[in-house]
């Protein structure tokens, strides 16, 4: 399967403070990114996207920032809120292998109120 | 619309046991998956299908089956369970192939969580 790691597997924020999560991957084959949260006890639930002819992409209160030259995609998070607690999951499908999604092995976020 | 539906929620199976995991979406997608996530990791893909009558193998699909014999229902068959099939499965739906339609996302099920003793 393919590389898809993130720098650290927890972080902890205070409430009120940006989060910022981190995932690498190795293919420069990958063309399109999602970012999901998963709650505890419940399935990945979207949270933003990326296609790989952009490098920045923003929501509400989240941004995605992809460095196609060190294959790196970051997801910021502004004014982390309590409910933010969650694990934070990156998933890359690579161009031309069709359904396949590959997914990183999660960051806890702990937001501290 | 209730979503994506997955039965049952837990279940201890012994080795060699099998059963099925249901998964039923009311959303008309015509993308189905199933995703199996072991402790501290991230999701793997075991199977997928892009309408009724068609199904492909995803990462990790060696001792599981599957069936799409309607648009609704895609469910999963474990035969001879192992120790290693224990994990949470989650079945995800879509209309599109994620990323194709612009937006369109997968929508995940609350998970079955398997244990083979």
């Amino acid at each position: 399967g393919e590389s898809v790691g993130l720098h650290l597997p927890t972080l902890s924020v205070q409430e009120g403070d940006n989060s910022i999560i981190n995932c690498a991957y190795s293919n420069s084959a990958s063309d399109y990114f999602i970012w999901y949260k998963q709650e505890s006890g419940k399935g990945p639930q979207f949270i933003i996207d990326i296609r790989s002819n952009m490098d920045k992409r923003q929501g509400q209160r989240v941004t995605v920032l992809l460095n196609k030259t060190v294959k790196h995609l970051s997801l910021q998070i502004a004014a982390t809120q309590p409910g933010d607690s969650a694990v934070y999951f990156c998933a890359e499908n690579i161009r031309n292998t069709g359904n396949q999604f590959y997914f990183g092995t999660g960051t806890s976020l702990t937001v501290i109120p | 619309n209730a979503g994506v539906t997955q039965t049952p929620k837990f279940r201890i199976l012994k080795i060699g046991q099998s059963m099925t995991l249901q998964c039923t979406q009311d959303m008309n997608h015509n993308y189905m998956y199933w995703y199996r996530q072991d402790p501290g990791m991230g999701l793997k893909l075991i199977y997928y299908s892009v309408g009724a009558g068609i199904t492909d193998k995803g990462e990790v699909p060696n001792g599981y089956n599957v069936s799409r014999s309607t648009t609704e229902d895609f469910p999963l068959r474990l035969e001879l369970a192992a120790p290693s099939q224990t994990s949470v499965y989650f079945c995800a739906s879509s209309y599109f192939r994620p990323g194709l339609a612009g937006g369109d996302t997968q929508y995940f099920g609350p998970g079955t969580r398997l244990t083979v003793l």
